[in-house]
């Protein structure tokens, strides 16, 4: 049973507008949430993270939104750029200072069509 | 400094065969963790340490031992490989404390025949 779930395989937006990616999450003891950027034959890599505290976290062209009461976040990109290009996974965890690991969704491909 | 390392990057074996994947980090990070990825999938846990001498298992554990052979190291093996096993395997590793950022390698992609 898929504990995250992103539902858009793939994405394509034009240069210069926002990329929306979403993600569902259905264990309400996740307090914790991470958004990681994958391109092909590299290693995930960690992109932006929100506590379940804010409902907010914005970093340079990256925002990500959490609506705790929906379990729902979401990752704006904007503008976006022919860079952004990758396979985007949202992750999460029950915090508390432990070293489980993360609980990943399937990834969402974005593609930034110039 | 160069993150977390893994070796090797390709590997083919044939079913029965064991084999270990080595990881390595430099950043004096006290988790470390192995992931596996198969298409179309999210990254699954399979075996997790929080410190030097202490493992346990994830959600897919079956089919694979691990050794935390020092703060820098952990291994993953391979006992006798199955076609199932089939994957990229991805090795991480996080500081001490409540930060959750997860660093990680470059994957090591695995066929079995």
């Amino acid at each position: 049973d898929q504990q995250v779930k992103q539902n858009s395989p793939s994405l394509s937006v034009q240069e210069g507008r926002i990329s929306i990616l979403n993600c569902d999450y259905t264990n309400s003891m996740f307090d914790y949430f991470l958004w990681y950027k994958k391109y092909p034959a590299e290693g995930p890599t960690f992109l932006i993270s929100i506590s379940s505290i804010k409902d907010k976290n914005e970093d340079g062209r990256f925002t990500v939104f959490l609506n705790k009461s929906a379990k729902h976040l979401s990752l704006h990109i904007v503008p976006s750029q022919p860079g952004d290009s990758a396979v985007y996974f949202c992750a999460a965890i029950v915090s508390g200072g432990g070293a489980d690991g993360l609980t990943f969704g399937k990834g969402t491909h974005l593609i930034i069509q110039p | 400094n160069a993150g977390v390392t893994q070796t090797p990057k390709f590997q083919v074996l044939k079913t029965g065969q064991s084999m270990t994947l080595q990881c390595a980090q430099d950043m004096n990070h006290n988790s470390m963790y192995w992931y596996r990825q198969d298409p179309g999938m999210g990254l699954r846990l399979i075996y997790y340490s929080a410190s030097e001498g202490t493992t346990d298992k994830g959600e897919v554990p079956n089919g694979y031992n691990v050794s935390r052979l020092n703060k820098r190291e952990f291994s993953l093996r391979l006992e006798s490989a199955a076609p199932s096993q089939t994957s990229v395997y991805f090795c991480a590793s996080k500081r001490k404390g409540q930060n959750y950022e997860q660093y990680f390698g470059p994957g090591t992609r695995l066929t079995v025949t």
